[in-house]
């Protein structure tokens, strides 16, 4: 195990549920990455935090929100989905990047929250 | 603009032959480069990276890795191929300079018996 868990582990939702993906690091890192996982697409990074800081959103619609009350648990709130947006989320964590410097950190990842939008 | 790509969507070889799976970038700064691999239902398994210093990478399971600068690419090669090493491998790349992080599309290895 990587010590990066994420729940559920498949998820299906109708377009106007409301739902949330969780994942927990027990790593003690302090950065938190969601990726959404297309068949044949390379991943697509679409949050980053820093610190509980969201240094990264790459454009992802609003309808994807996230949340890091803390440096172990990032949260992924999903409201009105498009089909589309059925894929595979995947978290991970490293070790965090410190003021001026760069880490040359590895990103430890989830199994992955398996997602359908019907 | 900067990128990753693995121009092989698939890649198979029979057991115990060697394998290579192929991956180059385009990034501005110096890169970092990493390879991962993905099991069917799992998550990313980190494989190996290459920061600094000996171009050639060893990592786990009896994966290595060439840097080459000259040719911009980050090849995975074992020597002999096992069937437990059917998976899915991504190739990815960190620009130091803007502080970005690219994965590849993903090549499917399959080791056949």
């Amino acid at each position: 195990e990587t010590g990066v868990t994420q729940t559920p582990r498949h998820l299906v939702m109708g377009m106007t549920n409301k739902k949330s993906l969780k994942c927990e690091q027990h790593l003690g890192h302090n950065a938190m990455y969601w990726y959404k996982q297309s068949a044949k697409k390379p991943l697509e990074l679409m949050f980053v935090y820093n610190f509980k800081e969201q240094t990264e959103n790459n454009s992802v619609p609003s309808r994807f929100s996230p949340e890091c009350p803390n440096s172990s648990h990032l949260f992924l709130h999903l409201h009105t989905l498009q089909p589309e947006d059925s894929a595979l989320y995947l978290c991970a964590s490293s070790q965090g990047e410190g003021t001026g410097l760069l880490v040359r950190d590895t990103q430890y990842f989830g199994p992955g929250t398996r997602l359908t939008v019907l | 603009a900067q990128s990753v790509a693995q121009p092989e969507d698939q890649v198979n070889v029979a057991e115990g032959n060697p394998l290579t799976v192929k991956c180059t970038y385009s990034v501005s700064g110096n890169p970092y480069l990493f390879w991962y691999v993905q099991y069917p239902n799992r998550g990313l398994q980190f494989l190996l990276k290459y920061i600094t210093g000996d171009n050639l990478v060893k990592g786990s399971y009896g994966f290595e890795a060439e840097f080459n600068k000259s040719q911009t690419s980050f090849h995975l090669k074992k020597p002999s191929a096992l069937v437990s090493d059917s998976a899915l491998y991504f190739c990815a790349v960190r620009d130091t300079n803007f502080n970005k992080f690219y994965f590849g599309s993903g090549t499917k290895l399959n080791v056949k018996p």
